[in-house]
């Protein structure tokens, strides 16, 4: 079946401008997560979606941060004011439930100039 | 909080041969699940293999192997009859009551002829 897919594949913004990150996991699968892969901090948990109860945001890194799952399914990531420090690779991941394995997408590779 | 360490950045192995990558992890929980995931340069996360804590026989998928050693808590990987393939970063992972992953800093692995 369909994998995790993350859209787009890459972007580059401005400073300052807002982007939005798409991810769309594997039908059926309740938990969604956010990782930021970045040279200097490695990989970091971002958020966690699980079914309809509230998100675990504790690895937001600002609020300039922000995420929505809609409808238990798709999921969007928001940087707002992109900063040349949220150069990264932003990977999302979903798994059937807690403790299960989770299965990554692609990736979105994320350029602040 | 947990931590996952890695003590070896880079790793060679011939082609056939067999190679082991260290893993340790600090946890005061007692239900938690760990993992190995394989990242190519397509930078694609990709699950290698997955342990229970509460199971005591180690877990293996073909050609891939983990010592796990509970006490010690360390959670190395075996890789038998290296192939070109398997020349990526790994990265060994745990979860537990939290449902993110942690994150080790990786272990890039090459595979020569």
């Amino acid at each position: 079946g369909a994998g995790v897919s993350q859209s787009p594949s890459n972007k580059v913004t401005e400073k300052g401008k807002d982007v939005e990150l798409r991810c769309d996991p594997i039908s059926g699968h309740t938990a969604l997560y956010w990782y930021r892969q970045s040279l200097g901090q490695g990989l970091e948990f971002l958020i966690y979606f699980q079914g309809n109860s509230a998100p675990d945001k504790s690895g937001l890194p600002s609020d300039r941060f922000s995420a929505e799952r809609t409808g238990g399914s798709v999921s969007t990531l928001t940087i707002q004011r992109t900063q040349q420090e949220d150069s990264a690779v932003y990977l999302c991941a979903s798994s059937v439930h807690r403790g299960s394995e989770q299965y990554f997408g692609p990736g979105t590779r994320l350029t602040v100039t | 909080a947990q931590t996952v360490t890695q003590s070896q950045p880079e790793m060679s192995v011939q082609e056939a041969e067999t190679v082991t990558l260290s893993c340790t992890y600090d946890t005061s929980e007692s239900d938690y699940y760990l993992f190995w995931y394989k990242q190519p340069p397509s930078r694609q996360m990709i699950l290698v293999i997955r342990q229970e804590a509460y199971k005591q026989q180690n877990a293996t998928e073909n050609r891939f192997s983990v010592n796990f050693q509970k006490a010690a808590k360390s959670f190395s990987l075996k890789i038998s009859d290296s192939q070109l393939g398997d020349a990526a970063m790994y990265f060994c992972a745990y979860t537990g009551t939290a449902s993110k992953l942690t994150f080790g800093t990786g272990t890039r692995l090459q595979v020569t002829l």
